[in-house]
């Protein structure tokens, strides 16, 4: 059984485009995350939501927002996507906030 | 400003050496210090974290070390193997409704034969 997962694993769209990443996890946790991995590899937090409440916006360009349906759904939408979006979004859920995390398998977006 | 930071960036260890891994901290709030493994196409899976009442863990051949008065800790692979190589992330973050996970920059492993 996946614990956190993510469709697609793969994007590859257009600059202008809108896309979108759903995210769900079956652990039964009440925070959920999306992370962003540039090309360095470079790990950042963008949001985080607890019980389906927005907690964390990292200075993230409002083109990019989060929707959380329920506590096991995390989905990312962004819109006019940009070349500098290109990377790889990990989602990932925690029973405590800040506590141990898992993370998904990730997506990577290419953005053309 | 990276308020976790990391070294080295890479790393060549042999077979059956030890490979250390370092993190230094600013934010005396953090008070969860995890070490995340990840391959290549992978997510970062969460192999051995700390928290700042104990100076040591270790699970298995992986240990941290931590030094709450110098802000630091680290990450031993003890016997390490190729199957081991991969990219190491520390991290951390602190308890409370703003909490995220703070990441270092990585250091990628490659356990030779």
């Amino acid at each position: 059984d996946t614990a956190v997962s993510q469709t697609p694993k793969y994007l590859v769209t257009q600059m202008g485009n809108d896309k979108s990443i759903k995210c769900e996890q079956n652990l039964g946790h009440d925070t959920m995350y999306w992370y962003k991995q540039d090309s360095k590899k470079f790990l950042k937090i963008m949001f985080s939501y607890n019980n389906k409440e927005l907690i964390i916006n990292e200075t993230v360009p409002n083109r990019f927002s989060p929707k959380s349906p329920d506590k096991a759904h995390l989905n990312l939408h962004i819109n006019s996507l940009e070349l500098g979006d290109s990377a790889v979004y990990f989602c990932a859920s925690s029973q405590d906030l800040g506590g141990r995390s898992t993370f998904g398998p990730g997506t990577r977006l290419t953005v053309l | 400003q990276q308020q976790v930071k990391q070294s080295p960036q890479s790393l060549i260890v042999q077979k059956g050496g030890i490979s250390i891994i370092n993190c230094a901290y600013e934010n005396t709030a953090f008070d969860y210090f995890p070490w995340y493994q990840q391959f290549p196409g992978k997510g970062p899976a969460l192999l051995i974290a700390i928290r700042p009442d104990v100076s040591e863990k270790k699970e298995g051949r992986f240990t941290i070390s931590f030094n709450k008065s110098a802000k630091q800790f680290s990450l031993h692979i003890m016997d390490s193997q190729p199957g081991d190589s991969a990219t190491y992330f520390c991290a951390a973050s602190m308890s409370g409704t703003a909490s995220k996970l703070t990441f270092g920059t990585g250091t990628r492993l490659q356990v030779t034969l």
